[in-house]
């Protein structure tokens, strides 16, 4: 059974700032998305990671993979207070039909 | 790009209402079609994957009963909450899927306020 988790679950940090929210997930996965959140909303596709040492940036957000350690990383770039939002990450397992399956999230707010 | 149209985007009922939401694929076939919860400050939890024509699969825990799952084309999903109670109150998402290999494009989510 897939499970992913992420850290931290919260953070808060000023702007300018870079950080890394973490994910790891429990066994093979066939991609892993990001995703973000806005309060009220639904979700947002940020990336799709497909392979082991993909690595995808939009803005100042990159996201990275490693398969071999089952993580993955959403690197944030000199944070703006617009990126403030929640942001989950999810694996996927196809059998039969694609099932998504998330972490908990992170909230992040970002102080001017 | 694929745009999957949820709706309504919010209800306010009384207790032992039933709500039925609509999900749909606006400008692609949704072979596979999936419905979410999500409480308030929780992750989104999959209740069931319905696929056109055939019965949907729950997830463990959800009540087939309760949560009536009808994927009558190939654009349209509903969800019909039967007899809802304030505990069924809570974000409703919807997506669809194109196939085994592309990714789910999602709804903008319903709010289902149970008073």
């Amino acid at each position: 059974e897939l499970k992913v988790e992420q850290n931290p679950l919260f953070l808060s940090m000023q702007e300018g700032k870079n950080y890394t929210i973490y994910c790891n997930y429990s066994t093979t996965s066939d991609r892993l998305y990001w995703y973000r959140q806005d309060p009220g909303k639904s979700l947002e596709s940020l990336f799709v990671l497909l392979s082991n040492g993909a690595v995808k940036q939009e803005g100042r957000l990159m996201a990275s993979l490693d398969t071999k350690a089952r993580l993955s990383t959403l690197h944030i770039t000199a944070a703006v207070h617009d990126l403030s939002a929640t942001y989950f990450c999810a694996g996927d397992i196809i059998q039969g039909a694609q099932k998504l399956v998330f972490g908990q999230g992170t909230r992040l707010t970002i102080n001017p | 790009g694929a745009v999957v149209s949820q709706h309504p985007s919010r209800v306010i009922c009384k207790s032992g209402t039933s709500v039925k939401i609509e999900c749909r694929s606006l400008d692609f076939q949704a072979t596979t079609m999936f419905w979410y919860r999500q409480f308030p400050k929780q992750s989104l939890m999959l209740m069931a994957t319905s696929n056109e024509g055939s019965k949907a699969t729950y997830e463990q825990g959800v009540e087939k009963d309760k949560f009536l799952i009808n994927h009558a084309s190939l654009t349209l999903s509903t969800l019909t909450v039967t007899s809802a109670h304030p505990e069924d109150s809570s974000f409703y998402i919807c997506s669809a899927g194109q196939g085994t290999n592309q990714p789910q494009h999602f709804g903008d989510g319903t709010r289902l306020s149970i008073l």
